[in-house]
C-alpha cells in the first residue's frame, strides 16, 4: 500500500497565480479530506468527499478555492488567484466508511506564495 | 475559538521516564477523540483513539485516558523513547456519522536520550 499520495511537495508561486494540488487516495477509501496547516490556524478542515461528492467545504474559501474528484483514485484543489495568506502545508487525506476511521494522511504540500 | 485545546507547545522529557500529554475540549458534543503523531515533513499518522464511552483506552506503551466531565484527555506514553520525539495532535469528532474532526494545535514532544 503506497498510502496517500500527494503532489508536489513543494510549490513557490507569485500573488495572482494559479495553483493546483493534486492527491491520489488510498484505493478503496471511499472518503477523501483536505486540510491546511498554519502556525495561527493549526490543521483546518477545508472540504470532503464521499465517494466524489463533496460532503462538506463550509470551510473553504469559496472565492478562490475549488476542490474535485472527478474519480475515485484522484482529486485537486485548485486556488485562483493566489495570496500571499494562502502559504501553508495542504494536507489530503482519506479514511474507509465510518465516522470513526482513522484519517491517512498524505506527506502534504508545503505552498509558498510571494 | 478553539474547541480542542493543547496548551503546552512543547514538552521535554528523560527517555524511560513517563510523557503525558493533555488536551481539553469544550465542545460537550465531542464523543469520540483520536491522537495522531507527526514527524517533520511527513503528514500526521493515527496513533490511538477513545470512545465516550470508555475511560481508557490502552496500545503497548500508549494509553489514552478521558475524563468526560471534566472535558478533558491525556496521552501516556510509557516508557517514553527517542522514536517518540514528534508533534502530538489531539482531535475530537462528534461522531454519529459526523467527519468533522477538530484538531488541537499540537504538542511538541522531545524525547532527551
Amino acid at each position: 500500500d503506497a498510502g496517500v499520495i500527494q503532489s508536489p511537495r513543494h510549490e513557490v508561486t507569485e500573488m495572482g497565480q494559479e495553483v493546483t494540488l493534486r492527491c491520489k487516495p488510498i484505493s478503496g477509501h471511499d472518503y477523501l479530506f483536505w486540510y491546511r496547516q498554519t502556525m495561527m490556524q493549526g490543521l483546518e478542515l477545508l472540504v470532503y468527499f464521499n465517494n466524489k461528492a463533496v460532503m462538506d467545504d463550509s470551510g473553504m474559501p469559496k472565492d478562490r478555492f475549488s476542490a474535485k474528484m472527478p474519480n475515485a483514485s484522484f482529486s485537486t484543489l485548485k486556488i485562483q488567484p493566489s495570496e500571499p495568506r494562502d502559504s501553508a502545508v495542504y494536507f489530503c487525506a482519506s479514511s474507509l466508511v465510518g465516522y470513526n476511521s482513522p484519517l491517512h494522511f498524505g506527506n502534504g504540500t508545503r505552498l509558498t506564495v510571494t | 475559538d478553539q474547541q480542542v485545546k493543547q496548551n503546552s507547545p512543547s514538552l521535554s522529557v528523560q527517555e524511560g521516564r513517563i510523557s503525558i500529554l493533555n488536551c481539553d475540549y469544550t465542545n460537550s458534543m465531542f464523543d469520540y477523540f483520536l491522537w495522531y503523531k507527526k514527524y517533520p515533513a511527513e503528514g500526521p499518522t493515527f496513533l490511538i483513539s477513545i470512545s465516550s464511552i470508555k475511560d481508557k483506552n490502552e496500545d503497548g506503551r500508549f494509553t489514552v485516558f478521558l475524563n468526560k466531565s471534566a472535558k478533558h484527555l491525556s496521552l501516556h506514553i510509557v516508557p517514553s523513547q527517542p522514536g517518540d520525539s514528534a508533534v502530538y495532535f489531539c482531535a475530537a469528532t462528534p461522531g454519529a456519522g459526523s467527519y468533522q474532526l477538530t484538531f488541537g494545535k499540537g504538542t511538541k514532544l522531545s524525547v532527551i536520550p
